[in-house]
């Protein structure tokens, strides 16, 4: 299968800052990254739906201006929590999918965000 | 809207034992089904993905099996080891709507004793 990253793994931050986390593809081209959120003993809750060189389609609930999304090129994308407060802290899981591999969607490792 | 559901939440066993996890979802009208495994503090691993047309997939020691009709899935794992103590996530893609309405279940977590 497709290999995709997610940098930083674990990031401690404190209340206001921003913090941007960014999600690779490694040997293939992603059109279409998404992002992720997962709490405590709960599913996976998809935030947004990005393309490669568009605006980002974020789900309803999520704050846009919040959570920034970009998605420059076919093998990165990258998430900015700004502002970010202590109920921002979460397991932040991003994906990809390409037409190389019949459209199957790939998982990052996941960047665990804790905000103090 | 899609619900899925994962039973137990929980499961232990001992080495050696065969096991089954089980998914089940309210709307049958879906693309496919894909079974995923989450270490802790981790990303997923897919681990078998079923096209609504099937009736079953294999890897290794695992076994995925879908009845649309019934709104169920289940992951057989034989001979369980160690190694496969993690969380398992099912997740249903519609027939509609793309991978943004794919549905997460909250996993059944696994823990193989030796």
């Amino acid at each position: 299968g497709a290999v995709v990253s997610q940098h930083p793994s674990r990031v401690i931050c404190k209340s206001g800052t921003s913090v941007k986390i960014e999600c690779r593809s490694l040997d293939f081209q992603a059109t279409t990254m998404f992002w992720y959120r997962q709490f405590p003993k709960q599913s996976l809750m998809l935030m947004a739906t990005s393309n490669e060189g568009s605006k980002a389609t974020y789900e309803q609930g999520v704050e846009k201006d919040k959570f920034l999304i970009n998605h420059a090129s076919l093998t990165l994308s990258t998430l900015t929590v700004t502002s970010a407060h202590p109920e921002d802290s979460s397991f932040y899981i991003c994906s990809a999918r390409g037409t190389d591999h019949y459209n199957e969607q790939f998982f990052g490792p996941g960047t665990r965000l804790t905000v103090l | 809207k899609q619900e899925v559901t994962q039973i137990p939440a929980a499961l232990s066993v001992p080495e050696g034992e065969n096991l089954v996890l089980n998914c089940s979802f309210t709307d049958s009208a879906i693309y496919n089904l894909q079974w995923f495994r989450q270490d802790p503090g981790k990303g997923l691993t897919s681990l078998l993905l079923i096209q609504s047309s099937q009736r079953e997939q294999t890897s290794g020691r695992l076994n995925a099996s879908l009845d649309k009709s019934s709104g169920r899935s289940t992951l057989y794992i034989a001979a369980s080891q160690p190694g496969d103590s993690a969380t398992y996530l099912c997740a249903v893609r519609p027939r509609s709507g793309g991978y943004q309405k794919v549905t997460f279940g909250i996993g059944t977590k696994l823990q193989v004793i030796p």
